[in-house]
């Protein structure tokens, strides 16, 4: 079986920096992957990590530590529209799975 | 198509009805994945395909609940004598290849069904 627990509300400043952790268990791992859903909306990609360390697309960086099963989204420079839920996901054993969803974290901004 | 198309994109059924949800993936999408999200929740794993086989089936809740997928598009989820508790969006999904290549997975804007 496999669980993920990331925090359930986050509220930050207009331009601040917010990191959204996420820690997993699993019978095995592959990657780890974070999507955004606004409300009412489908779910998107926003990065994949299977390697440890840091990847950054714009004002987004997600990190991984596979021996700490544990890593984080990293938002810069938030605007209003960031808010959002934001889920970590796993691909878990051989990879040949689909991915497990965390139960999410809401993110408001606020001015 | 562009994106994933699901449809009905509303649904309310009365408690006890059959309901058929339907999905278009992406074009040359090869993997189909099915998720439900009650309100305010996460994403629960349902099904998925490869191709039009199943390999992994181990989330439908219940007997009531059936999926099958033909000609590597179209995929059908099929809900029987509706439950109150089916009320969500079925959220779906597809994929290029197989997950483990690192590839994103497509989202469609999901089917709410309401059950009265």
């Amino acid at each position: 079986g496999q669980s993920l627990e990331q925090p359930s509300e986050v509220t930050a400043v207009e331009g601040a920096i917010v990191q959204i952790n996420c820690t997993y268990q699993t019978s095995g791992f592959y990657g780890l992957s974070w999507y955004q859903q606004h409300d009412g909306g489908a779910p998107t990609f926003l990065s994949y990590n299977a390697l440890d360390g840091l990847e950054e697309t714009g004002r987004f960086s997600s990190f991984l530590s596979r021996s700490d099963s544990y890593g984080y989204l990293l938002l810069q420079e938030l605007q209003m529209k960031d808010s959002a839920s934001y889920f970590c996901a796993v691909i878990e054993g051989s990879g040949n799975t689909p991915l497990v969803f965390g139960k999410g974290t809401r993110l408001s901004v606020i001015a | 198509g562009a994106g994933v198309s699901q449809s009905p994109s509303n649904k309310v059924t009365e408690k006890g009805k059959d309901v058929e949800l339907r999905c278009d993936p992406i074009s040359g999408h090869t993997a189909l994945y099915w998720y439900r999200q009650r309100l305010g929740q996460g994403l629960e794993f349902l099904i998925y395909f490869q191709g039009n086989s199943a390999p992994d089936k181990s989330g439908l809740p219940s007997d009531r609940f059936s999926a099958e997928r033909t000609g590597e598009s179209v995929s059908t989820l099929t809900i029987q004598r509706t439950q109150q508790e089916d009320s969500a969006v079925y959220l779906c999904a597809s994929s290029l290849l197989q997950i483990y290549s690192g590839n994103t997975i497509y989202f469609g804007e999901g089917s709410w069904l309401t059950v009265v």
